[in-house]
């Protein structure tokens, strides 16, 4: 089945850095790729949707300039928090589509664990 | 617009015992739906997906789950639960053409006990 990897797997920074959070498709080309946040005992909030190429389409509420998504090619995109604060900390956890045999079907990343002291 | 509900935020169930949960959705187009299984600190899991055809949907682990477009329901079965169950699930609708954005529900809690 498609495969979806995430870099790192958990991360811990100071706050006011920045930290990138890599999504690679791993065995098919990702023609999109989505983006959410989860806090612990809650749903996934879906943050911004990248295509391959193109600006992300953030979703209504998600800071653009504080969530940096770059969706460069067609097997990794890129999630950069700047300046990140306490209330970044969060699960971060992104999906892949290839919009080909598997239709709209999303596969999922592992995730992300963000901390900001 | 668009919204999925789950209507048990956590289910205990006791071991080898049957599970339905339940969810259901809202939406003035077509869909297709899905569930998910979360295990702590991981991703998420395809369990089953519905995207046409036959309305009883069989998935992984033994699970299956039932469209009923009258009653705009998809709800989750299992007939005996393993301890091994214990996760979070999401059931999602993805919307035709908008891009293949997923509408998640709130998540179940189910939690299997000895």
């Amino acid at each position: 089945g498609a495969v979806v990897s995430q870099h790192p797997s958990w991360v811990i920074c100071k706050s006011g850095t920045s930290v990138k959070i890599e999504c690679r498709s791993l065995d098919f080309q990702a023609t999109t790729m989505f983006w959410y946040r989860q806090f612990p005992k809650q749903s996934l909030m879906l943050m911004a949707t990248s295509n391959e190429g193109s600006k992300a389409t953030y979703e209504q509420g998600v800071e653009k300039d504080k969530f940096l998504i770059n969706h460069a090619s067609l097997t990794l995109s890129t999630l950069t928090v700047t300046s990140a604060h306490p209330e970044d900390s969060s699960f971060y956890i992104c999906s892949a589509s290839d919009a080909g045999e598997n239709g709209n079907e999303q596969f999922f990343g592992p995730g992300t664990r963000l901390t900001v002291l | 617009a668009q919204s999925v509900t789950q209507l048990d935020s956590q289910v205990p169930v006791f071991e080898e015992a049957p599970v339905e949960l339940r969810c259901n959705y809202s939406s003035s187009v077509s869909v297709y739906l899905f569930w998910y299984v979360q295990y702590p600190n991981q991703g998420l899991q395809l369990l089953l997906k519905y995207l046409s055809g036959s309305t009883l949907v069989k998935g992984i682990n033994g699970f299956e789950a039932e469209f009923n477009k009258s009653q705009t329901s998809f709800h989750l079965r299992k007939p005996s639960v393993h301890i091994s169950d214990t996760a979070e699930y999401f059931c999602a609708v993805l919307i035709y053409n908008q891009g293949g954005k997923l509408i998640f529900g709130q998540g179940t809690e189910l939690s299997v006990k000895p």
